[in-house]
């Protein structure tokens, strides 16, 4: 299968500081990536969907200046958790497809914990 | 009523037995059907993917899809501890692609 790489795999931060993870396909150009946030024992919940070159369309409930999406490349998506607080500490995953390909492939994840 | 029904479990079985993990749905536009495996603190892994209706077999993974009574399994033959992960299904529909995730089924696969 094709391989996503996400990083850092994990990360602990201050409050208030911001937190930027990166999400690479390494092996083929990634037209959509998905942002995914999951709780413990819970399954994934989508926070964003971006297109490259496009603005990111966020589910509804997720605050678009608190989550930055960045689409900027067909290999490259950002997310930023800006002014993090105890309560956006989770797990964060991305995934991405690509034109034509409807199964997407993850990244590894990445563990945030905002003491 | 949720899109997508998923059993969370969890399911123990012994080592060699044959597992089947369903799920159901009820958008009949949904053309796209995907089973993943999640290790804990892990991203999940594409095990499986399969379009419209049918039988998909790769090795020990047998996926199968039945639109008319919107209904998906995956089945495991001789089940291994190492298959022990939490199983999603997924699947969507043509346009944007965009997955719609079943809550995922916790196997327990015991020696």
């Amino acid at each position: 299968g094709a391989v996503v790489s996400q990083h850092p795999s994990w990360v602990i931060c201050k409050s208030g500081t911001s937190v930027k993870i990166e999400c690479r396909s390494l092996d083929f150009q990634a037209t959509t990536m998905f942002w995914y946030r999951q709780f413990p024992k819970q399954s994934l919940m989508l926070m964003a969907t971006s297109n490259e070159g496009s603005k990111a369309t966020y589910e509804q409930g997720v605050e678009k200046d608190k989550f930055l999406i960045n689409h900027a490349s067909l290999t490259l998506s950002t997310l930023t958790v800006t002014s993090a607080h105890p309560e956006d500490s989770s797990f964060y995953i991305c995934s991405a497809r690509g034109r034509g390909h409807p199964e997407a492939f993850f990244g590894q994840g990445t563990r945030l914990t905002v003491v | 009523q949720k899109e997508v029904e998923q059993d969370p479990g969890p399911l123990s079985v012994p080592e060699g037995a044959i597992v089947s993990l369903n799920c159901t749905y009820s958008n009949s536009a949904f053309q796209y059907f995907m089973w993943y495996r999640q290790y804990s603190r892990k991203g999940p892994e594409l095990l499986m993917y399969t379009y419209s209706s049918g039988n998909k077999e790769d090795g020990r993974f047998t996926a199968q899809v039945d639109k008319s009574s919107k209904y998906i399994s995956l089945f495991i033959r001789d089940s291994q501890p190492s298959d022990s992960a939490t199983y999603l299904c997924a699947m969507s529909s043509g346009g944007s692609y965009i997955p719609t995730f079943g809550r995922g089924t916790s196997l327990i696969v015991h020696p």
